[in-house]
């Protein structure tokens, strides 16, 4: 019954390796967004995607590709990843237009580079 | 540009004791403000959302109140409990078409103690 799912939960790999986080909602949302948490606990919004068209790139580094195959999944592809990648990615879901409806998180992935 | 500003960083009362925390925001232009709660090393749940024409909202023992003109809100936590103990955030989502997003406070985190 999960309604915001991320996987990997944990992911620990080595600079430069190119790495995927994927999440799916089962909340019938159509809007999507990557948020990154750092090591100061501030979590910043990334990207959004509405019914699989980007609509917020918070002038994240090109090295990010989100990646949204249908309004239920957004996937995050990183390529050559840095130490200052190490952080949590969250997850979150809404529905477009509803300013009163909350959004919804997943767990988050928490991404170590040695 | 909205930035939100949470004060205490951190917070620790004994069991049993009521409890306020507090959240400022710089633009006034918002749809809502949602506060969240978050445990170490886990995701994001939310507590409580109150819509920019509401004045408060409550769920069982928190309380959370709107100031829009004055930037400002408070979750009261009315006899508290260790089980309360985690980090508090508070996000507005900004009164402009189109961004969807929500921007986060820097957190309190709440011990309570036994």
């Amino acid at each position: 019954d999960t309604a915001v799912s991320q996987t990997p939960k944990y992911l620990v790999t080595q600079m430069g390796n190119d790495k995927s986080i994927k999440c799916e909602q089962n909340l019938g949302h159509d809007t999507m967004y990557w948020y990154k948490q750092d090591s100061k606990k501030f979590l910043k919004i990334m990207f959004s995607y509405n019914n699989k068209e980007l609509i917020i790139n918070e002038t994240v580094p090109n090295r990010f590709s989100p990646k949204s195959p249908d309004k239920a999944h957004l996937n995050l592809h990183i390529n050559s990843l840095e130490l200052g990648d190490s952080a949590v990615y969250f997850c979150a879901s809404s529905q477009w237009g509803f300013s009163n409806q909350p959004q919804h998180f997943g767990d988050g992935t928490r991404l170590s580079i040695l | 540009k909205q930035e939100v500003t949470q004060i205490p960083a951190a917070l620790s009362v004994p069991e049993g004791e009521n409890l306020v925390l507090n959240c400022s925001f710089t633009d006034s232009a918002i749809y809502n403000l949602q506060w969240f709660r978050q445990d170490p090393g886990k995701g994001l749940t939310s507590l409580l959302l109150i819509q920019s024409s509401q004045r408060e909202q409550t769920s069982g023992r928190l309380n959370a109140s709107l100031d829009k003109s004055s930037g400002r809100s408070t979750l009261y936590i009315a006899a508290s409990q260790p089980g309360d103990s985690a980090t508090y955030l508070c996000a507005v989502r900004d009164a402009n078409f189109g961004n969807e997003k929500l921007t986060f406070g820097t957190g309190t985190r709440l011990t309570i103690i036994p």
